[in-house]
C-alpha cells in the first residue's frame, strides 16, 4: 500500500518569508500532483512532475521532484496572504489489479500572517 | 467550457435511504474516480474507472457502489447510507494515467452529504 506523507500539516508563516513544504512517498512512482485547495472550494492543480529531478514554477510557487529519495518539495518564496490555502500532494502508482490508482497526502494547511 | 459537474452540491438524508451522486464530464476523459474528504484524513480514493464497463476499488470502497455505463458519467451509489457515510465528495477526471504527459486530474466542485 503507498503511503504519502506531507509536513508539516499546518504552517503559520508572515509574508515575505520563505518556506518548503515536503511530501514523502512509500513507493516507486514517477508522477506527483500538487493540488491547492481553498475553504469550501474543490481541488486546483499547480504542479504535475512526471520525472526524477522535474522543477516547474509558478509564480511564488516551486515544486521538484527526486524519485530516487522519493521526494517532492513545494517551496514558497516571499509568501503573500493570498497563498493561505491547503496544498496537497499526490502521487499515483499501478496497483497490481494494472490499473493506477492516486493517493493523497493528509494537506498542509497554510496561513499567511502580515 | 471543459469541466466535471456534480449533482447535488448538498444532501441531507437518512439512514438507509438510498441516494445517487452523479458525476460527469466533457473532456473525454477515460479515467474517473471518487474520493472522499474528511477533515485530517486529507483524501480517499473510493472507486476508479479507466474506463466504460472498467471499474475497480479505490482504498475506502465499503458502503459505495459506483458504475460506468457511459464514458462521460460516472455515478457514485450509496446503497443503504449510514452517518459515518457523512463527508465532502469529490468526483475527478483526466486521461489515461500512465501515458507519456499523464494529465492532472480536474475535479467536480464537490458534494456535501449528511446522513443523519
Amino acid at each position: 500500500e503507498l503511503k504519502v506523507e506531507q509536513n508539516p500539516l499546518f504552517l503559520s508563516m508572515q509574508e515575505g518569508k520563505n518556506y518548503t513544504i515536503y511530501c514523502n512517498y512509500s513507493t516507486t512512482s514517477d508522477r506527483l500532483y500538487w493540488y491547492r485547495q481553498d475553504p469550501g472550494k474543490s481541488l486546483e492543480s499547480l504542479f504535475v512532475l512526471l520525472s526524477n529531478g522535474a522543477v516547474k514554477q509558478e509564480g511564488r510557487l516551486m515544486a521538484s521532484l527526486d524519485t530516487k529519495a522519493r521526494l517532492s518539495t513545494l517551496h514558497i518564496t516571499a509568501a503573500v496572504h493570498d497563498l493561505s490555502a491547503t496544498y496537497f500532494c499526490a502521487v499515483d502508482y499501478l496497483s497490481g489489479a494494472g490499473s493506477y490508482q492516486l493517493t493523497f497526502g493528509k494537506g498542509t494547511k497554510l496561513s499567511v500572517i502580515p | 467550457e471543459a469541466q466535471v459537474t456534480q449533482n447535488p452540491r448538498y444532501l441531507i438524508t437518512v439512514t438507509g435511504k438510498k441516494l445517487t451522486v452523479t458525476c460527469s464530464q466533457n473532456m473525454n476523459h477515460e479515467y474517473m474516480s471518487w474520493y472522499r474528504q474528511d477533515p485530517g484524513l486529507g483524501l480517499r480514493q473510493i472507486y476508479y474507472s479507466m474506463n466504460v464497463e472498467v471499474t475497480d476499488k479505490g482504498d475506502v470502497p465499503e458502503g459505495y457502489k459506483v458504475s460506468r455505463k457511459e464514458k462521460r458519467n460516472f455515478p457514485l451509489i450509496l446503497e443503504s447510507p449510514s452517518p459515518n457515510q457523512t463527508s465532502l465528495y469529490f468526483c475527478a477526471s483526466s486521461f489515461k494515467p500512465g501515458l507519456a504527459g499523464a494529465d492532472t486530474q480536474y475535479f467536480g466542485p464537490g458534494t456535501r452529504l449528511t446522513v443523519l
